[in-house]
């Protein structure tokens, strides 16, 4: 089992909906969790991080989690076609220095 | 104020051949990161710095693979006797602090070709 797992995707929504990105992850005792926005070629963006249980909001973005279940997830509202970008989890492995990172969604924002 | 900048942006070198890739974090930032990445993955963690110490390095796949961080800034990436597979871009991220609790931020990378 992966350390983290997201969906590679793509994931295609129209312009203007709600993009759903998942994450799972093995370790119980991880405590901080994060997202990253990747455009081609380029390195990857900090959009939101997450520390306790719940949701919480920036913007357009929302990210969710649930420790019990061990998932997180990013919420996209009013998607634009510059969210199209691939969507990278990554979690801190408890006890270690090491960012596991997911192999990351690929999400598609069609005009 | 500034990111984190890498030097060079890309750099092709023949197998065999050694390479440095240099790193320098945001101002302030005592948690240095490398991480390297393939095509259609995660970045992948090498080995995190915390001040001028290397507090864990056991993501470097092997001991051709070295890096260090003499003030405590910038950090250089060596790698000895380079061969095709270690083609790929390779990511430097600082942080304030240090893991679990802040929030990473990366530089543009160095993509590494070796023919």
């Amino acid at each position: 089992q992966k350390e983290v797992e997201q969906n590679s995707g793509p994931l295609s929504v129209p312009e203007g909906a709600i993009a759903s990105l998942n994450c799972t992850y093995s370790d119980r005792g991880s405590q901080s969790f994060f997202w990253y926005r990747q455009y081609s070629g380029k390195s990857p963006e900090l959009i939101m991080s997450i520390y306790s249980n719940g949701d919480k909001e920036d913007g357009r973005f929302t990210a969710q989690l649930n420790k019990a279940s061990q998932y997180v997830s990013l919420l996209i509202r009013d998607s634009q076609p510059s969210d199209s970008a691939t969507y990278l989890c990554a979690v801190p492995t408890s006890g270690t220095y090491k960012y596991i990172f997911g192999t990351g969604t690929r999400l598609k924002v069609l005009a | 104020g500034a990111g984190v900048s890498q030097t060079p942006s890309n750099k092709v070198t023949e197998k065999g051949k050694y390479v440095e890739l240099r790193c320098d974090p945001i101002s302030g930032h005592t948690a240095l990161y490398w991480y390297r990445q393939s095509l259609g993955q995660g970045p992948e963690f090498l080995i995190y710095f915390q001040g001028t110490g290397a507090a864990d390095d056991s993501g470097l796949p092997n001991d051709r693979f070295f890096a260090v961080r003499p003030e405590g800034s910038v950090s250089t990436l060596k790698i000895q006797r380079t061969e095709r597979g270690d083609s790929a871009v390779y990511l430097c991220a600082s942080s304030l602090l240090g893991p679990s609790q802040s929030e990473q931020y990366f530089g543009p990378g160095t993509r590494l070709t070796v023919t």
